[in-house]
């Protein structure tokens, strides 16, 4: 059983530019969450996709956005990249409403210079 | 809002000492308490998790029981290895969905021979 997938797994960009990032979820899972870990610090929640739609969102400008597909994979899209966007990129699946546990992927690492 | 307070890092131990990571949270209503493990260059797993008070979540050795009275979730173990060194993240989520995440700032555990 595959459990979360992300590519790339590492990522250079230049200020200015747009980046997107790939998640395929836990099989079975339909709910995808999206968080950016900053080095030494705790991850913070981006946004969290159910059904093809954002369905929660933490505190992130509009910069940040996201696409889920039908077969629950969801995309990452950062534009007009700035330095402090340099960070690991974490997703996370679940069940949707059958469970409460989240299941983390291994991560992107972003670097902006 | 919810927030989650860890006690600061690094801890480093002996190869069998006792491990004692203190966690305290703050949250409207009742939330699931949750331990992630990071290991270096690696996504977060789920350590062990508890949805109720005083339940205990266990895994691997290592324990944590749900204190409603003292908003709490210490991690503990008793005899910690060297394979145990990673970054430890306490975390909150609202019970019963797959809610966003509030993670902590994380800990380090050094564990030496």
């Amino acid at each position: 059983d595959a459990g979360v997938t992300q590519s790339p797994t590492h990522l250079i960009k230049t200020r200015g530019q747009q980046v997107t990032l790939r998640c395929s979820p836990k099989s079975g899972h339909d709910t995808v969450s999206w968080y950016q870990q900053a080095l030494g610090q705790g991850p913070q929640f981006i946004f969290q996709y159910y059904e093809e739609e954002e369905r929660q969102r933490g505190n992130f400008p509009d910069r940040f956005s996201g696409h889920q597909f039908p077969n629950y994979s969801s995309e990452l899209n950062v534009n007009a990249l700035l330095l402090g966007d340099s960070a690991l990129y974490l997703c996370a699946s679940s069940p949707g409403t059958k469970g409460d546990t989240q299941y983390f992927g291994p991560g992107t690492r972003l670097t902006v210079l | 809002g919810n927030s989650v307070t860890q006690m600061e890092g690094p801890v480093t131990l002996s190869e069998e000492a006792f491990l004692t990571i203190n966690c305290t949270y703050t949250a409207t209503g009742y939330p699931s308490l949750f331990w992630y493990v990071q290991y270096p260059g690696e996504g977060l797993q789920l350590l062990l998790k508890a949805t109720k008070a005083d339940d205990k979540g266990s895994n691997k050795g290592f324990e944590a029981t749900y204190r409603k009275e003292t908003t709490s979730f210490h991690l503990e173990k008793g005899s910690v290895q060297v394979s145990d060194s990673a970054v430890y993240f306490c975390a909150l989520s609202k019970t019963g969905t797959a809610s966003k995440l509030t993670f902590g700032t994380g800990t380090r555990l050094q564990v030496t021979l």
